[in-house]
């Protein structure tokens, strides 16, 4: 069935470091894909989404590119800051029938001073 | 910004108890979830409707019962509460679209049942 795969956390950063947070899918037909962040004590925010092959979605220098040819979808950000302390979710949304998002299982990013 | 509310935010109660956590959207979205979040942090789909009268039980099997008889309102239900529910319940919408609509999230209900 379709899934989403997840490096594991928690990932541990210093200011400014670079991030990557891999993210690969299994699912039939064309998926969209989306990175969720989720802050302490919140609900999960949208942070960015591609919805076809080699689409870029960006936001708050975040990055992330659908890559058809390697299943992936790694999130990517040239120099994190303590407040991108948070959970990201990779995510796949399936588009038949009800159009039902299935989620990674959250890596956990620590950026310290 | 998404307007999506849950209540209570956080909710402690004795086993056997009947519970029902509110969701509500301003947004006129058809679509609607329940998710369960594990203290590992996994997303679980529990329930879903696609507007007024719809439910539909999601990929992991809950004891929980969910109604849809307004667009903004889909709350969940236990009949009777047990440590086992102890978990992050998360609510969002979507627009029913032909197009991909992102989900949006309201903060959630820690629920804790002692």
């Amino acid at each position: 069935g379709d899934s989403v795969t997840q490096m594991e956390g928690p990932v541990t950063l210093s200011e400014e470091a670079f991030l990557t947070i891999n993210c690969t899918y299994t699912a039939t037909g064309y998926p969209s894909l989306f990175w969720y962040v989720q802050y302490p004590g919140e609900g999960l925010q949208l942070l960015l989404k591609a919805t076809k092959a080699d689409d870029k979605g960006s936001n708050k220098g975040f990055e992330a590119t659908y890559r058809k040819e390697t299943t992936s979808f790694h999130l990517e950000k040239g120099s994190v800051q303590v407040s991108d302390s948070a959970v990201y979710f990779c995510a796949l949304l399936v588009n038949t029938g009800f159009q039902k998002l299935v989620f990674g299982t959250g890596t956990r990013l620590l950026v310290s001073p | 910004e998404a307007d999506i509310y849950q209540t209570p935010r956080y909710l402690v109660i004795g086993t056997g108890k009947k519970i029902t956590l509110e969701c509500s959207q301003t947004m006129g979205h058809d679509k609607m979830y329940w998710y369960q979040q594990d203290p590992g942090m996994e997303l679980h789909l529990i329930h879903y409707s696609y507007g007024v009268n719809s439910t539909e039980k999601g990929d992991l099997s809950s004891e929980s019962t969910v109604s849809r008889i307004r667009t903004e309102h889909f709350p969940l239900t236990l009949e009777s509460a047990r440590p086992s529910h102890t978990s992050q319940y998360l609510c969002a919408s979507s627009e029913r679209t032909g197009h991909v609509s992102p989900l949006h999230f309201g903060n959630g209900t820690r629920l804790t049942v002692t």
